[in-house]
């Protein structure tokens, strides 16, 4: 069975500075995909950032990044120039290609954004 | 609707009890996916269905547990003779269909079994 493993259950960073939260995961699989969803209070879910495995190129979005390392099964998310707005949970999760194509999450990392 | 909408928000029952929690999906999602979310834990899979049929069940703990999605679009997670250690988060998530797709997540049904 699939695992993820988050291993900071807690992170702080200064306001514009950056930090890079942890992840790895344990798969047979060859194709699947990674993701990274925050959650604030309200409960919600939201994406931040998807890593197909087959691709080589880290994903970038604005401020969000991946170092995916496909060999180590590791895929950290590095967030540039923090805002208050960033601070909630951060969960890891992986997707298997095929199947149901259901999430297998981490148990999550609480980042704190430090004025 | 904008988005998936699950309903109540928050439900506190007694043990022993029946419940019904509801999930309205995005308009068009032909996947849907339910999760819970223990206090500390990450979302863990309970039932996947793709239109009206559950093509994964794996997920859910025991035959306390049912889902129906009986015309493809809204469903409803039940649970019968509920106990204290079902008291978690329950989400629920719709996706366009299988594939590249994201899966886009309702703000969750709090449930707490006194």
């Amino acid at each position: 069975a699939q695992t993820v493993t988050q291993s900071q259950p807690e992170m702080s960073v200064q306001e514009a500075e950056t930090v890079t939260l942890s992840c790895t995961y344990d798969t047979s699989e060859s194709d699947y995909y990674l993701f990274w969803y925050k959650q604030p209070p309200s409960r919600q879910m939201i994406l931040v950032i998807r890593q197909e495995a087959y691709k080589q190129q880290n994903a970038t979005e604005n401020r969000f990044s991946v170092n995916f390392q496909k060999a180590a099964k590791s895929f950290s998310l590095k967030i540039s120039d923090s805002q208050l707005g960033d601070a909630a949970m951060y969960f890891c999760a992986y997707r298997r290609q095929g199947g149901s194509e259901k999430l297998v999450f981490g148990k999550g990392t609480k980042l704190t954004v430090n004025p | 609707g904008a988005g998936v909408s699950q309903t109540p928000s928050n439900k506190v029952t007694e043990k022993g009890k029946y419940v019904e929690l509801r999930c309205d999906p995005i308009s068009g999602h032909t996947a849907l996916y339910w999760y819970r979310q223990s206090l500390g834990q990450g979302p863990e899979f309970l039932i996947y269905f793709q239109g009206t049929g559950a093509a994964d069940d794996s997920g859910l703990p025991n035959d306390r547990f049912f889902a129906v999605r009986p015309e493809g679009s809204v469903s409803t997670l039940k649970i019968q003779r509920t106990e204290r250690g079902d008291s978690a988060v329950y989400l629920c998530a719709s996706s366009p269909d299988r594939g590249k797709n994201i899966q886009y997540f309702g703000a969750g049904t709090r449930l707490s079994v006194l």
